[in-house]
């Protein structure tokens, strides 16, 4: 089945340092990448995305370029703020129409100081 | 407006009752999930519903039992509640045939 691996975490870092958080993915198909994000107390927000091999998504300053070829999502920012710190989940959907569903990874906590 | 809402946001309740989690969404999308969320942060589907018919229900417990009265709306039955049920319960939608999914914000449930 589909499966999304994360690096493992917690990981703090200094304001303004770079940041990567490795995700591989397995699917059988060829699925749809994101990032989500949750900030403590809140649901789930989406950070981007990407739909095919070799799409950058990017927002806030992150991006993530979905590699076929190593099966990889991984997210990256280049100056982190401490608006920063929260969980971030990469997740995949391999469907679309009624049947769609994510399969997440666990998770990554970041905490970002000043 | 709240595109997906959920209420209530916190749940306390003792072991063995029933409780009932709602959820609704003003997106106009076809499509509603409930996910689980573990004290670890690991999110898992649920259940996923398209117009108001169950399509996914990835083996839960029977004393979980979804409702969908209209398009709009998932509600989430447990009977006989558990320790093990506490989590945070998020509901999301998405229109049929895209990656859109938008989430709630959450339903702690704390069974005790």
């Amino acid at each position: 089945g589909d499966s999304v691996t994360q690096m493992e975490g917690p990981v703090t870092l200094s304001e303004e340092a770079f940041l990567t958080i490795n995700c591989t993915y397995t699917a059988t198909g060829y699925p749809s990448l994101f990032w989500y994000v949750q900030y403590p107390g809140e649901g789930l927000q989406l950070l981007l995305k990407a739909t095919k091999a070799d799409d950058k998504g990017s927002n806030k300053g992150f991006e993530a370029t979905y590699r076929k070829e190593t099966t990889s999502f991984h997210l990256e920012k280049g100056s982190v703020q401490v608006s920063d710190s929260a969980v971030y989940f990469c997740a995949l959907s391999d469907r679309t129409g009624a049947n769609s569903k994510l399969t997440f990874g666990k998770g990554i906590t970041l905490s970002v100081r000043p | 407006d709240t595109a997906v809402s959920q209420t209530p946001k916190y749940l306390v309740t003792q072991m063995g009752n029933d409780k009932s989690i709602k959820c609704e969404q003003n997106l106009g999308h076809d499509t509603m999930y409930w996910y689980k969320q573990d004290s670890k942060k690991f999110l898992k589907i649920m259940f996923s519903y398209n117009n108001k018919e169950l399509i996914i229900n990835e083996t839960v417990p029977n004393r979980f039992s979804p409702k969908s009265p209209d398009k709009a709306h998932l509600n989430l039955h447990i009977n006989s509640l558990e320790l093990g049920d506490s989590a945070v319960y998020f509901c999301a939608s998405s229109p049929s045939g895209t990656h859109g999914y938008t989430f709630g914000s959450g339903t702690r449930l704390t069974v005790v």
